[in-house]
């Protein structure tokens, strides 16, 4: 699993709240990314990092913060999440720059009531 | 970015069947990566192509790479119940895009 962990697993929130997962690696990988997954859509790119304090924007950045103040950590972050936010949502790391393979953690279910 | 087009979404097929899911791009693949996804699951790696014409191979399964590098395809030979999943294509450099995926399920 390439000691990738996402935390929390599974979280049910309110329309308006403010939601951060976290993604945990402790390999020190360069590459980290976060995906959301809904049925029919497959995985769309939110935010990806290429090292610390370094950010890009995916397909569907809207909505979403992301921060990586250490090597390790890559938080989301839905400012006032809202229902269409209601996914699972995945982090995954890249091994290295000649590597495009990317390792996932367990996802974690976000419901948005 | 560099987009692909998975299909077919769905397939159902009988246990001992044989099933095909491609990747088409409209752009030239500098590479493609294949995974698998259980149900419940997250995506697990399976392989990647980097040649024009490049067939590798994993027991029942073979990916192939097309020689204009711009679709990809995985056969699964004799489905088992094992092999129920969504497999998903995926391209990019830095930012890593996924297709939409094909879903298998398995009839026993």
């Amino acid at each position: 699993d390439a000691g990738i962990t996402q935390s929390p697993r599974h979280k049910v929130t309110e329309t308006g709240t403010p939601v951060t997962l976290r993604c945990h690696q402790t390999e020190n990988h360069r590459y980290m990314y976060w995906y959301r997954q809904d049925p029919g859509h497959g995985l769309r790119l939110i935010h990806y990092s290429y090292g610390v304090k370094d950010t890009d924007k995916g397909e569907v950045s809207d909505g979403y913060s992301v921060s990586r103040s250490k090597t390790e950590d890559f938080l989301l972050t839905l400012e006032s999440a809202t229902s269409s936010q209601t996914s699972v949502y995945f982090c995954a790391i890249r091994t290295g720059t000649g590597d495009q393979e990317a390792f996932f953690g367990q996802g974690t279910r976000l419901t948005v009531v | 970015g560099q987009q692909v087009m998975q299909i077919p979404q769905y397939q159902h097929v009988q246990e001992g069947e044989d099933f095909t899911t491609y990747c088409n791009s409209s752009t030239t693949l500098s590479n493609i990566q294949w995974y698998k996804q259980r149900p419940g699951g997250h995506p697990v790696f399976l392989i990647q192509l980097v040649k024009s014409g490049e067939v590798k191979k994993q027991k029942r399964l073979t990916f192939q790479f097309g020689e204009a590098k711009k679709n990809s395809s995985l056969h699964i030979t004799a489905t088992q119940t094992t092999d129920v999943g969504t497999y998903f294509c995926q391209t990019g450099a830095n930012n890593l895009f996924f297709g939409t995926g094909t879903r298998l399920t398995v009839i026993p």
